[in-house]
């Protein structure tokens, strides 16, 4: 299985900290998604990183993809109290099947 | 507001019932999917359809049936399921398979 595993589960921090979260798998991937999930609510896709691609920037998001450990890191910069939700990386293998094999997740809950 | 809609948003049934979801996309887009999201499980890829083709059936069992009828509108038909079937039941689209997913808000079913 590629099934991506997210960490830490639960993360509490103050307002205006950063929060990082990891994800690592265990098969080749095509690209690594990150999504964001408000409780019992849709996933709000944050940032795509293909397997060629190192590092991407989306405002105060920044993703990080290392191939070569199988892992992923979601950092959260200056958060804020809706930034409150729960995290998850999806992975995609290769033949661009569009099936998206999804780790656990994890919740962030921040503090005003 | 994401451009996916699904009806109804809450729906609770009995084992001997037949019911359905729908699910629309206003996006343009080219590929669409049904995911099953239960309590303390990751995210599961039911269905995946790529121009309206069937193009991932992952393991679902026969009483959930799904239906692309044009590339905007998906359904899940249910009949006879199970208690354990009760989840958050979410549709997504995407403009080809290897793109970042967009979600609906989900459905809530309850089996009694």
């Amino acid at each position: 299985s590629q099934q991506g595993e997210e960490d830490p589960q639960a993360l509490s921090i103050q307002e205006g900290e950063n929060a990082t979260m990891n994800c690592s798998y265990k098969t080749s991937i095509n690209n690594l998604q990150w999504y964001r999930q408000n409780s019992g609510r849709g996933l709000v896709h944050l940032i795509l990183i293909r397997s060629n691609e190192r590092e991407k920037h989306s405002g105060r998001l920044r993703v990080t993809l290392d191939t070569s450990k199988k892992s992923s890191s979601l950092l959260i910069t200056a958060s804020r109290a809706a930034d409150t939700a729960s995290y998850f990386c999806a992975t995609e293998g290769s033949g661009n099947t569009g099936k998206l094999i999804f780790g656990q997740g994890t919740t962030l809950q921040v503090k005003p | 507001e994401t451009g996916v809609t699904q009806t109804p948003r809450h729906l609770v049934m009995g084992m001997t019932n037949k019911k359905s979801l729908k699910c629309e996309q206003h996006l343009g887009h080219n590929a669409m999917y049904w995911y099953k999201q239960s309590a303390k499980k990751p995210l599961e890829l039911m269905f995946v359809y790529s121009l309206e083709e069937r193009v991932e059936n992952n393991s679902v069992p026969s009483r959930f049936s799904p239906e692309c009828p044009n590339s905007s509108h998906l359904f899940l038909h249910l009949h006879t399921l199970q208690p354990e079937d009760s989840a958050l039941y979410l549709c997504a689209s995407s403009l080809y398979r290897n793109n970042e997913q967009f979600f609906g808000p989900g459905t809530r079913l309850t089996v009694l």
